[in-house]
C-alpha cells in the first residue's frame, strides 16, 4: 500500500484565493511526523510546514496550514492568499517512526497553478 | 549560502559507463540521505548515512548502485555500468537531528544516452 497519497495530480487557483492540496497517509506507527514541500520549477525542494503526530494544534507557518485529521489520516496543506510565485509542485512526505524512522516517504505531488 | 550542494548540476553520459554525483550537505549536519526523482514522480528514497556509516541502503535499486561519506560530510553517489533507466534527477539532503526536517540539495540531473 501506498505510504503516501496525493489525490490531485494538478490543481488551479485564482490569485488572492486559498487553496487545499489534499494528502493521505498510511501508517500504524503511533510516532510519526508529516511534511509539505514545494518543488518550482528550478527542481529544489522547499520545506515549509511539519505536523508531529501528537502535536495537539495544527501547524501554521505564515500563508500554510496544516489541516491534520489524525483519524482520517489526513494530513492538508491549505495556502491562503494564493500569490503566483505559489505555482510549483507540492509534495507531501511522511517519516516513521518520528525518532529513529530512517525513511522520508513522499507522495507522487500536486501542481499548482496560480491564475492571474 | 549554505545549504546542501550537488556537482554536477548535469551529467550525460552514455550506457555502460560509471558516473559518480557529489553531495555537499549543511555544516554540522549528521544525517545524510540520497533519492532518486524520476519525471512526474516525487523523491523516492536512495539511501542515508547517520555520520560516515550507511544506516539504510534499503532504497538502492541494485548492485550497480554505491554511496560512500568517508568522513560523515561529503557523499558520494556511484553508479557502476549505467543503463538508460537510471535517468533521473538525483537528489541530497541533509537533516542536523531526529525531529528536523530535511534540506534539500538542487539535484544533478542525469541522463544515460
Amino acid at each position: 500500500a501506498q505510504k503516501i497519497t496525493q489525490t490531485q495530480p494538478g490543481m488551479f487557483v485564482q490569485e488572492k484565493e486559498a487553496v487545499t492540496l489534499d494528502c493521505t497517509y498510511d501508517t500504524s506507527d503511533p510516532s510519526y511526523g508529516l511534511f509539505w514541500y514545494k518543488q518550482p520549477s528550478s527542481g529544489e525542494m522547499i520545506f515549509l510546514i511539519y505536523q508531529g503526530s501528537y502535536d495537539q494544534q495544527n501547524a501554521t507557518e505564515g500563508r500554510y496550514s496544516l489541516n491534520f485529521q489524525k483519524a482520517r489520516k489526513s494530513a492538508n496543506l491549505v495556502i491562503s492568499a494564493s500569490q503566483l510565485g505559489d505555482s510549483a509542485m507540492y509534495f507531501c512526505a511522511m517519516r516513521e517512526p518520528l525518532n529513529t524512522g530512517n525513511q522520508f516517504y513522499f507522495g507522487t505531488g500536486t501542481s499548482l497553478t496560480v491564475i492571474p | 549560502g549554505a545549504g546542501v550542494s550537488q556537482t554536477p548540476s548535469n551529467k550525460v553520459t552514455e550506457k555502460g559507463k560509471y558516473v559518480e554525483l557529489r553531495c555537499d550537505p549543511i555544516s554540522g549536519h549528521t544525517a545524510l540521505y540520497w533519492y532518486r526523482q524520476s519525471l512526474g514522480q516525487g523523491p523516492e528514497f536512495l539511501i542515508y548515512f547517520q555520520g560516515t556509516g550507511a544506516a539504510d541502503d534499503s532504497g538502492l535499486p541494485n548492485d550497480r548502485f554505491f554511496a560512500v561519506r568517508p568522513e560523515g560530510s561529503v557523499s558520494t553517489l556511484k553508479i557502476q555500468r549505467t543503463e538508460r533507466g537510471d535517468s533521473a534527477v538525483y537528489l541530497c539532503a541533509s537533516r542536523l537531528g531526529p525531529y528536523n526536517e530535511q534540506f534539500f540539495g538542487p539535484g544533478t540531473r542525469l541522463t544515460v544516452l
